[in-house]
């Protein structure tokens, strides 16, 4: 079965920063493209990002722009997520998703991180 | 980012038929068509149906995909317990170079 286990998620004061991790296993991670997607408390899900399966291609919401960066080793199967300058409204349950084949449905889903923005 | 149009909430009763509706553009929905996902309360999403009417294995032949135009469309047919959940849909928009989600549907089996 495929795995998708996130981690680096937690609480974070107003600017700060955090690098989200996505470990993954039993598929050939190089060949897929992945994505990030967030679901704030009580509410609907927010794509924020994608990455090519070679990383070469690279895609933003524009809420996130400027402020997270999507990365990936293919060496390590591992997805990051850099996320800085937090503001409340990014807190949310972060998911690392598989394309299964195009970039919008997104065929496997790790458990999430739950990242919390506040002083 | 314009996502896409779901109504909030759709109530039909056990072993009834329900159709959720997706609404989008000529830049998403009516480029490449949508795929849709269940979510029930505290877990992650699951793949239900993509590009058109493909369904990933182990997902019953009960949900039932389709588009007309901008609109993508989930039909549930012999609804069960099991089935009431969160149903949202997704597309790339070819425009924005994004993927776009629907707000979502919550479906109540009665």
């Amino acid at each position: 079965e495929i795995q998708l286990l996130e981690s680096g998620g937690g609480l974070v004061q107003p600017g700060g920063s955090l690098r989200l991790s996505c470990a993954a296993s039993r598929f050939i991670f190089s060949t897929y493209a992945m994505s990030w997607v967030r679901q704030a408390p009580g509410k609907g899900l927010e794509w924020v990002s994608t990455v090519s399966s070679s990383g070469d291609r690279t895609y933003y919401a524009d809420s996130v722009r400027g402020r997270f960066t999507i990365s990936r080793d293919n060496s390590k199967n591992t997805l990051y997520l850099q996320v800085s300058s937090l503001r409340a409204e990014d807190t949310a349950v972060y998911y690392c998703a598989k394309g299964g084949g195009t970039y919008y449905a997104l065929d496997y889903w790790g458990q999430g991180t739950l990242v919390t923005v506040s002083s | 980012q314009a996502g896409l149009t779901q109504p909030p909430s759709v109530s039909k009763g056990l072993r009834q038929t329900a159709t959720l509706t997706c609404t989008g553009n000529s830049n998403n929905v009516g480029n490449q068509g949508a795929a849709w996902l269940q979510q029930h309360q505290g877990h992650p999403p699951k793949l239900l149906s993509y590009r058109g009417n493909n369904r990933p294995s182990g997902i019953s032949e009960r949900f039932f995909a389709s588009r007309s135009g901008n609109t993508a469309s989930l039909t549930i047919t012999g609804l069960q317990p099991e089935d009431e959940a969160d149903y949202y849909c997704s597309a790339w928009d070819s425009s924005l170079s994004a993927v776009v989600f629907g707000g979502g549907t919550k479906l109540t089996v009665l």
